[in-house]
């Protein structure tokens, strides 16, 4: 079964510059996680998709960042513009629907803002 | 308000010694899933074990073991006869039911040979 696919894996942009990154999760995983990890802590939870509707994104900059879901399968998590502490790494994942399942991760996108 | 704390930032053994890092959680939910993730230098999140409140025996498998203590609120994990390969930042994260899933700051386990 193939897992969760991010890309690019690795972006260098400048501050101020917008970038973007995608994910395609788990065939038939309705849920979608997109994960902050700055360098030496645990990831943070940015935003989460049920299918293509926001269950939460209490914790997303949106001044800056924005994500989408359509027709409920990929997503793409925008960052515009972009700080030099966006620097993380930024990991999909995604679940069955029911509670407690586990969540899958991708290999993550790193970005570096210079 | 969920949180979990993993208090050794670092450990580092030498190859073949057992080793156990420790989670410790809070939750006023009656309901919740633990969970430890293993996390290499390349950056992706591997699901070692998920378990639920209600289920305290213990678990093992193969070197890797975890003790589930409801009263102590702990989920500790333990890698037996370490190797070089089990080098790596580990996770324990906690979901309950708000669905979100809550990690710690993560230990960063260093096997030398």
């Amino acid at each position: 079964e193939a897992g969760v696919a991010q890309s690019p894996r690795y972006k260098i942009i400048e501050k101020r510059q917008s970038v973007a990154f995608w994910c395609n999760p788990i065939s038939g995983h309705a849920t979608l996680y997109w994960y902050q990890q700055i360098l030496g802590q645990g990831p943070k939870l940015l935003i989460q998709f049920q299918n293509n509707g926001v269950v939460d994104d209490s914790q997303l900059p949106k001044d800056r960042f924005s994500a989408e879901r359509l027709k409920g399968v990929d997503s793409t998590l925008k960052i515009q513009p972009a700080k030099l502490e966006d620097s993380a790494v930024y990991l999909c994942a995604s679940s069955l629907v029911a509670s407690g399942n586990t969540i899958y991760f991708g290999e993550g996108s790193w970005l570096t803002v210079v | 308000a969920q949180k979990v704390t993993q208090a050794q930032t670092e450990i580092s053994v030498v190859e073949k010694e057992d080793v156990t890092l420790d989670c410790v959680y809070e939750t006023r939910d009656t309901t919740y899933y633990l969970f430890w993730y293993k996390q290499p230098p390349s950056g992706e999140l591997v699901f070692l074990i998920r378990r639920n409140s209600f289920d305290e025996q213990n678990e093992i498998s193969g070197r890797y073991s975890w003790n589930f203590q409801k009263s102590t609120s702990s989920f500790n994990f333990t890698i037996t006869a370490s190797q070089v390969v089990d080098s790596a930042v580990y996770f324990c994260a906690l979901r309950g039911g708000s669905e979100k899933l809550v990690f710690g700051k993560g230990t960063k386990l260093t096997v030398n040979p």
